[in-house]
Parts: structure tokens; sequence; C-alpha cells
């Protein structure tokens, strides 16, 4: 069974750092997904990633296949993006959807 | 607007009493699954539906059913809820089973 370990599990940093969230998994993935779920509770895909490194505004997500590891980065952090940051993936060959990491709990201080 | 539409958003109900969470999208997706979300354990899947008729367990299926009768709906059924099934729940849907999902808003549930 795939295990999906992100880390930090819990962060806080001062409005305008650089922040990185990490994702590592064990076994081989179609693709990998970031997540973002704000304190109301819903859910936001931010990133689809099957190679490479992908960016919008403020946020860069990277994979690396052969390492086995994903990292999602936010340059210029505000406030805003206080909120949990999941890690998911897709299995490769497989068709039962996403297997999730514990969630990044991610608090930007003004 | 494409969206993955749940209903109710809030529900208290006590143990046994047989109900159903809804959950409807409008984008003429293929795929759909059902999630829960419990404090230390993150998001674990419940069921998933690649088409129409064509419905699979995911890794904590005990306690529920779902039924795909029709491509926009997937409902989550439960039977006999227990206490223990007191959660949030995320419905989900996605063009394929790789990228594109949308999530619906969230049902907490609490049982009794």
């Amino acid at each position: 069974k795939n295990e999906v370990e992100q880390s930090p599990q819990n962060l806080t940093a001062q409005e305008g750092e650089f922040i990185t969230i990490n994702c590592s998994y064990s076994v081989g993935i179609s693709a990998l997904h970031w997540l973002q779920q704000h304190p109301g509770g819903g859910i936001v895909s931010l990133f689809m990633l099957s190679s490479g490194k992908k960016k919008h505004g403020r946020l860069i997500a990277t994979i690396n296949i052969q390492e086995k590891h994903s990292s999602l980065h936010i340059t210029a952090s505000h406030p805003r993006d206080s909120a949990v940051y999941i890690c998911a993936v897709i299995l490769r060959g497989g068709a039962d959807g996403l297997t999730f990491g514990k969630g990044t709990h991610l608090i930007i201080q003004p | 607007e494409a969206q993955v539409t749940q209903n109710p958003r809030y529900l208290i109900t006590v143990t046994g009493k047989k109900l159903t969470v809804t959950c409807s999208q409008n984008m003429n997706h293929e795929y759909m699954s059902w999630y829960r979300q419990d404090p230390g354990l993150g998001l674990r899947q419940i069921y998933y539906s690649m088409n129409v008729e064509v419905t699979d367990k995911g890794d904590v299926p005990e306690g529920y059913k779902v039924s795909r009768k029709e491509k926009r709906n997937f409902p989550l059924i439960l039977e006999s809820p227990s206490p223990n099934q007191t959660s949030l729940y995320f419905c989900a849907s996605s063009h394929n089973w790789v990228n594109g999902y949308t999530f619906g808003s969230g049902t907490r549930l609490t049982v009794v």
C-alpha cells in the first residue's frame, strides 16, 4: 500500500517568508495533486503534476519522479495563505482515485 | 458555474436511522468519489465510481453504500449509522481519475 508522507505537519511563519511543504510517496504514481483546505473546510485543487514544475501566481509545485518527492512552495507568503495543504497521489495503473497525505497546517502571521 | 453540490452541509442524526447524503455534478464527469476526513487520519476514500452503474470500494467502505444510476448523481447511503461514522464527508468528481478534481463543500455528519 502506498504511503504518502508530508512534512512538516505544522508550520507557522511570518508574512513575506518563503514557504516549502514536502511530500514523499513510496510507489510509482501516475500523477500527484496539491490541494488547499481553508478553515471553512472547502477543498480546492491547486496543481496536478506528472513531471517537472508548475507555477500559479505565488505558488510553485515541483515533482521529482525518480526520487518520489514533490514540493509546494509559496513565495511572499500572506496571512490569506493560511490553510491546510494536502498532497494526494494517483497510483500508477490504478483507477482507484486519490491517496492522501495527512496535510500540513500552515499559519502565516502578519 | 461548474460545481459539485453536496447536501446537506450539516446533519445530526441518531444511531441506526438511515440517511442519504446527496452529491451532484454538472460537468459531465465520468469519475465520482466519496471521502471522509477525520482528525489525525486525514482524508480517506470510501467509494468511487468510474461511470454509470460502475462502483468500487475505497479504503473504508464498511457501513456505507453508494449508487450511480445517473452520471450526475452519486449519493452516499448510511443504512444504519453509528457514532464512529461521525466525520466530515466530501464528494468529488473528475473527467477521469487522474486529473481535474472538483470537490463539494463537505457534509459534517454527527451521529449520536
